[in-house]
């Protein structure tokens, strides 16, 4: 099955502590992205690639890092540095460049800080 | 810096009826719009996407116009049903690639 995969659906996590979350996909895309999505709220760019080895900052990086070491990965890591990390994080994927560059999304990974 | 917005926040109609969503951008040097759906608590399904030499895209009973130089979109829907209940977001991407999205259109249709 061709898509986005994002894992885990529900992550907890303490206070103080690093968390990564995983989105892959098997797309072939080229350009990859991650939003933050609060109750009743649009998505907020935090992080998007659009080469391997290379990523930019969004509107709210500000306590997360991403790398991008494969095409086909995107982690992103949630710092104990974010000071209100609870939300939705949805990962999307498209292609670069000419003609269609249609984005796909994963399902999305809930985070609660407990 | 590219800001998107949506009219109404929500929406509640009976079954049956045509509306109209609405999506405005202040920069209107995008490469194209997308429209999605969002089911409550899952990712978002893609619905349509017009690139910016076009004027509109159909699929079914929706309908996407596009007007850059006034940096307005909109999605009609067609004699809408329950199942069109969701919340509809619209997303514009930069020529850098970058992809910013509207607060998003609740749409309660009722049967």
């Amino acid at each position: 099955d061709g898509g986005i995969t994002q894992s885990p659906k529900y992550l907890f996590r303490k206070e103080g502590q690093n968390v990564t979350l995983s989105c892959e996909q098997n797309l072939n895309h080229d350009a990859m992205y991650w939003y933050r999505q609060d109750p009743g709220q649009g998505l907020r760019l935090i992080y998007y690639s659009q080469i391997v080895n290379d990523f930019q900052k969004g509107d709210i990086a500000e306590g997360y890092s991403v790398s991008r070491e494969k095409k086909e990965s995107f982690p992103l890591t949630v710092t104990s540095a974010q000071k209100n990390p609870t939300a939705f994080y949805l990962c999307a994927s498209s292609t670069m460049g000419q003609g269609s560059t249609e984005a796909f999304f994963g399902q999305g990974t809930r985070l609660t800080v407990v | 810096k590219q800001e998107v917005t949506q009219i109404p926040a929500a929406l509640s109609v009976p079954e049956g009826e045509n509306l109209v969503l609405n999506c405005s951008f202040t920069d209107s040097a995008i490469y194209n719009l997308q429209w999605f759906r969002q089911d409550p608590g899952k990712g978002l399904t893609s619905l349509l996407l017009i690139q910016s030499s076009q004027r509109e895209q159909t699929s079914g009973r929706l309908n996407a116009s596009l007007d850059k130089s006034s940096g307005r979109s909109t999605l009609y829907i067609a004699a809408s049903q329950p199942g069109d209940s969701a919340t509809y977001l619209c997303a514009v991407r930069s020529n850098t690639g970058k992809l910013i999205f509207g607060q998003g259109t609740t749409l309660q249709v009722k049967p």
